[in-house]
């Protein structure tokens, strides 16, 4: 079955303890993101990767990092989470160019306390 | 500055009302414009409308895309209970198209 697969679906976690969340996606997809969901302000993109190796920026990138090391994994880090960053994450992945829906995980929503 | 600008916020139907959903969007380089419904999960597709589909219909859902107002809509005709969730309009509004924007949604209730 053509997935993308975040884990964990929940975490809680105290300031300041560097955490990782994992996403794979088996559809071959170029282009993966993460984007984070907070009430009232939408889904908001903070990295996307349009192949291995290469990451950009989204609009909120403070506080987090990712890699692209193979084609079907996008890991996000906090390094150093902070109660801010509570929220619900989404990786998404697509074939890219811009003509190709996005398609997401379920989701993993953060706690920090 | 918003890219993506949906309304209303919020709306409540009775079941068998019809609905529509506005989506508006600023855009450089026009790719594409996605519709996504989300329950208490992740969003899920339901259509994509580019220059060369500016209308899709799937059961009672449509879109339509007026690529000179930038304007998107979503109708719902003959609504159900199982209709009700928040609906996302998307676009990959960059001058790459690398950078997928979302609108903040409208949450549609629709009661029996």
């Amino acid at each position: 079955e053509a997935q993308v697969t975040q884990n964990p679906r929940y975490l809680i976690t105290v300031t300041g303890k560097k955490l990782t969340v994992t996403c794979s996606q088996n559809m071959n997809h170029e282009y993966m993101s993460w984007y984070r969901q907070d009430p009232g302000l939408g889904l908001r993109q903070i990295y996307y990767s349009m192949n291995v190796e290469v990451t950009d920026k989204g609009d909120v990138p403070e506080g987090y990092k990712v890699s692209r090391k193979e084609k079907r994994n996008f890991p996000l880090i906090l390094e150093s989470p902070s109660p801010n960053q509570t929220s619900l994450y989404f990786c998404a992945s697509s074939l890219g160019t811009g003509n190709s829906p996005l398609h997401f995980g379920n989701g993993t929503r953060l706690t920090v306390t | 500055e918003d890219k993506v600008v949906q309304s209303p916020l919020s709306l409540v139907v009775h079941e068998g009302d019809t609905v529509t959903l506005n989506c508006s969007y600023e855009v450089t380089n026009f790719r594409s414009l996605l519709w996504y419904k989300q329950e208490k999960k992740a969003p899920t597709f339901l259509f994509m409308l580019t220059s060369s589909g500016i209308e899709k219909k799937s059961g009672r859902l449509s879109s339509i895309l007026d690529k000179k107002e930038l304007f998107s809509i979503l109708n719902i005709t003959a609504t159900q209970t199982g209709d009700s969730a928040v609906y996302l309009c998307a676009g990959p509004l960059s001058n790459t198209g690398n950078q997928f924007y979302f609108g903040t949604g409208t949450s549609l209730t629709v009661i029996p």
